[in-house]
């Protein structure tokens, strides 16, 4: 089956500029997951969501940077005003079984960001 | 603090040969913890689990071990393949509240020599 998908996968932008990153989950996974990873570093935890509400967002950096997940299944990060160390693989993961502990992840192929 | 710390950023081992990859952890909290495996410009590609009421978990070539009262967990690939060169990532969860999310490790680079 279809595993989840991200787009796009490359962003260029200008600093200042304003970025949505699109996730599209694993039909009927009802988590997920935003995470950022940086050179050379493991993926960091931004946003959780549990159908269409964020469960848990204290990972993201700052109020620039915002999520949603209207109807349950695909989400959107959005990032304003995009600064240079914005720039990293954006992943999002999702899960099948929600609020349960220890349920494996299954991850996108990332979005990559550059912000110039 | 890194919560989940990968302490060798690259191994080198001898194809057919075993490959140990090492991971501690800090926090109390964690009791499940996973492997993923990274190829360049692909996400993370899941491996293998394993949850705090074992000791080791075993799937084909691929063996986790976790020793709790040490916070240790290991990866063990017998044998390795050249295809398995790639970036290991270790995580952890917890089970309550906000602790759904993972915690990585940095990671360790394998290469698998022919």
């Amino acid at each position: 089956g279809a595993g989840v998908s991200q787009t796009p996968s490359n962003k260029v932008t200008e600093k200042g500029k304003y970025v949505e990153l699109r996730c599209d989950p694993i039909s009927g996974h009802t988590a997920l997951y935003w995470y950022r990873q940086s050179l050379g570093q493991g993926p960091e935890f931004l946003i959780y969501f549990q159908g269409t509400g964020a469960a848990d967002d204290s990972g993201l950096p700052n109020d620039r940077f915002f999520a949603v997940r209207p109807e349950g299944s695909v989400s959107t990060l959005k990032i304003q005003r995009t600064e240079r160390g914005d720039s990293a693989v954006y992943l999002c993961a999702s899960s099948p079984l929600p609020g349960l502990a220890g349920v494996t992840q299954y991850f996108g192929p990332g979005t990559r960001l550059l912000v110039l | 603090d890194q919560q989940v710390k990968q302490n060798s950023p690259s191994l080198s081992v001898q194809e057919g040969r075993i490959s140990i990859l090492n991971c501690d952890y800090t926090n109390s909290m964690f009791d499940y913890f996973l492997w993923y495996k990274k190829y360049p410009a692909e996400g993370p590609t899941f491996l293998i689990s394993i949850s705090s009421i074992k000791d080791k978990n075993e799937d084909g070539r691929f063996t986790v071990f976790l020793n709790k009262s040490a916070k240790h967990l290991s990866l063990h690939i017998v044998p390795s393949q050249p295809g398995d060169s790639a970036v290991y990532f270790c995580a952890a969860s917890g089970s309550s509240g906000s602790a759904r999310q993972l915690t990585f490790g940095s990671g360790t680079q394998l290469t698998v020599l022919p």
